[in-house]
């Protein structure tokens, strides 16, 4: 069964400094791969998507993540956080039938002054 | 841009009672989820939905839990008793295509279900 390990529950990053937040799947065959942002009492946006071809793919809001097989990672990384990307990350695997998505347990970023 | 609505934003009901959580997914769109997020814990499925019936629905989603597309542009969740354990945000999704698609899910801002 497809599942989705992010293993950091807080991060807490400085205004202006690089930012990633990782990301590991199990999934058997090649994996269709999202992150989504969860702003507090809001629902959940796309930042980007993972299915095939380049494996760096390029977001919203200046977010980024690469695709490594061989380390069944998609991390998403943004060169400089601005206040406004406080919220909780998902990473989500789709699933072989009906596009069901598994999320990951989310990752919490805080950023400070 | 087309997006998902979710009605009500917030629902408190007592223990034992049928809540009925309304959604009207993306004009176009011909697959349509219900996802759960209990506090602090992660996004769960709960059920996919196409051709007017149920595709695959997960463990949660047991003889208390029913979907229904009503008319052309709503999609319903009810939970016919509610438990205090189904307290969490409930979330609604479609998208254009399904299985081995590329096509992204739209989410809808969700429905935060308070059971006393």
């Amino acid at each position: 069964a497809q599942s989705v390990t992010q293993p950091d529950i807080h991060i807490t990053v400085s205004e202006g400094a690089s930012l990633e937040l990782r990301c590991n799947y199990s999934y058997g065959a090649t994996p269709y791969l999202f992150w989504y942002v969860q702003s507090p009492g809001q629902g959940l946006q796309l930042l980007l998507k993972y299915f095939s071809g380049d494996t760096l793919v390029q977001g919203i809001k200046g977010f980024e993540a690469e695709f490594k097989r061989s380390q069944s990672s998609f991390n998403l990384r943004k060169p400089s956080v601005h206040w406004s990307d406080a919220a909780e990350y998902f990473c989500a695997v789709v699933g072989v039938r009906f596009q069901k998505l598994v999320f990951g347990t989310g990752t919490r970023l805080l950023v400070s002054p | 841009e087309p997006e998902v609505t979710q009605t009500p934003s917030h629902q408190v009901t007592q223990m034992g009672q049928e809540v009925i959580l309304r959604c009207v997914p993306i004009s176009n769109h011909l697959y349509f989820y219900w996802y759960r997020q209990i506090l602090g814990q992660k996004v769960e499925f709960l059920v996919s939905f196409y051709n007017n019936e149920i595709s695959e629905k997960s463990e949660i989603f047991d003889d208390q839990f029913s979907v229904e597309r009503p008319d052309g542009s709503n999609f319903t969740l009810k939970i016919r008793s509610t438990k205090l354990e189904d307290s969490a945000m409930y979330f609604c999704a479609s998208t254009g295509r399904g299985a081995a698609s590329t096509d992204t899910q739209y989410f809808g801002p969700g429905t935060r279900l308070t059971v006393l």
